[in-house]
Parts: C-alpha cells; structure tokens; sequence
C-alpha cells in the first residue's frame, strides 16, 4: 500500500448507530488531518493532529470524536449522528504543518450517508 | 466568510485550447497558494503551489499565476486535454499561522471536450 488509505468508502448508518471511519497514511508523515466535504461547499478542516496530538478541532460536534494512536493512523469514531452529517469525510496527512510549506495528500474519502 | 474564492463552479474548454481557472482569497497573511485536482470517487490530488515570494510557476503543462497586489491567483493548462476534466480546487495558507493549514475554494469543474 502506498499513499493514503481510508476505509470504508462506503458507509450507511442509522442516527443511533455507532461506526468508524479508518485512515492509514504510508508517506512517513507527521501530521493527519479530517475534512468534511459537502454539495457544493469547500472542503471544511475538523481535526489536526502533529506527531499524535490534537493541535486543531475545528469546533466539530462532540458526535465526531477523533483519535490518532500513533502518527501513521487516524480514525474517526461517530455517534447519534444526524441527516446533515452525511458526507464525504476526507483523510490527508504532511510531513509537518508547523511553520512551513504544508503539501498535503488526500486519501480517496469515505461517503457517509446518515439515514 | 469564504477566505479563498472559486467563482466560477463549471468550465468548459476545447481540447488543444487553454484552460484558465481563477481564484481569489482576502486574508493577505497568506504566503503559499496550491491547486488540487480531484476526479469522482477519488480524494483530492496535489497538482502545482507557489509561494508568495514569486509570481510564477510552471510544471510542464501546468502554469500557476499569482497577483499579490490583486490577491488573485490563476491556472492555465495548455494544450488542456480530456484527461484533464475534472474538479479543481485552489487552497491558501498562512506559513506560521494555525499551524500551516490550508483554506480550500468551492471548486471549479473543468470539462475538456473533444
């Protein structure tokens, strides 16, 4: 595997349900970001983490709660989410967002579909 | 309050001919500018940046513009191919500043025809 991994691609689920969304990133990096795209809105940063911790949480709802047990992994642990929450929820990482030019490598996203 | 601007949402270009995508951003702290590509079902992929000490860049067919003085930076593609269809995204960032991230534009849809 190379790049940036994320899984599922797909996930459907209830408002009481309770899933994860995984990504692995293979480049070496120090930091992982989550992003939020919906229809027709800019790709809209939740959460940074720099070398494991959280450096940014973009006034995300508690219902999104991260965790990123080492600097090659990111998960995103959801709960009692809602209809507006469906989306397509990207992973990237770089290899330092502190203090210099920050290219960042996207994984392929997980389309979130809350019923 | 959109920092970075795409205000064109579609495009469409002859294939051979120059593809030109604008974006605008109002925060004048930010220093480096990149363009993202992304086809359906894939997650965005890093084409071309600059930084705010020069006003172009050039990656074979990809050339980035920057106006600091307009706070406006550009895309050309040429010769822009059917391969090139496809959504493409500005994004600035202030170096230093909220740890390096970057502020995405709505996008813009490049359709290449034949």
């Amino acid at each position: 595997e190379t790049g940036v991994t994320q899984t599922p691609r797909h996930l459907v689920m209830g408002m009481t349900n309770k899933k994860s969304l995984k990504c692995e990133q293979h480049l070496g990096h120090n930091a992982m970001y989550w992003y939020k795209q919906s229809a027709k809105k800019p790709l809209e940063l939740m959460f940074v983490y720099n070398f494991k911790e959280q450096t940014e949480n973009n006034s995300v709802p508690s219902r999104f709660s991260p965790e990123c047990p080492n600097s090659s992994h990111l998960f995103l642990h959801l709960h009692t989410l809602q209809p507006e929450d469906s989306a397509l929820y990207l992973c990237a990482s770089s290899q330092d967002p502190a203090g210099s030019y920050n290219e960042q490598f996207f994984g392929p996203g997980t389309r979130l579909t809350v019923l | 309050d959109q920092q970075v601007k795409q205000n064109s949402p579609s495009l469409s270009v002859q294939e051979g001919r120059i593809s030109i995508l604008n974006c605008d951003y109002t925060n004048s702290m930010f220093d480096y500018f990149l363009w993202y590509k992304k086809y359906p079902a894939e997650g965005p992929t890093f084409l071309i940046s600059i930084s705010s000490i020069k006003d172009k860049n050039e990656d074979g067919r990809f050339t980035v513009f920057l106006n600091k003085s307009a706070k406006h930076l550009s895309l050309h593609i040429v010769p822009s191919q059917p391969g090139d269809s496809a959504v493409y995204f500005c994004a600035a960032s202030a170096r230093g500043g909220s740890q390096g991230n970057l502020i995405f534009g709505k996008g813009t849809k490049l359709s290449v025809k034949p």
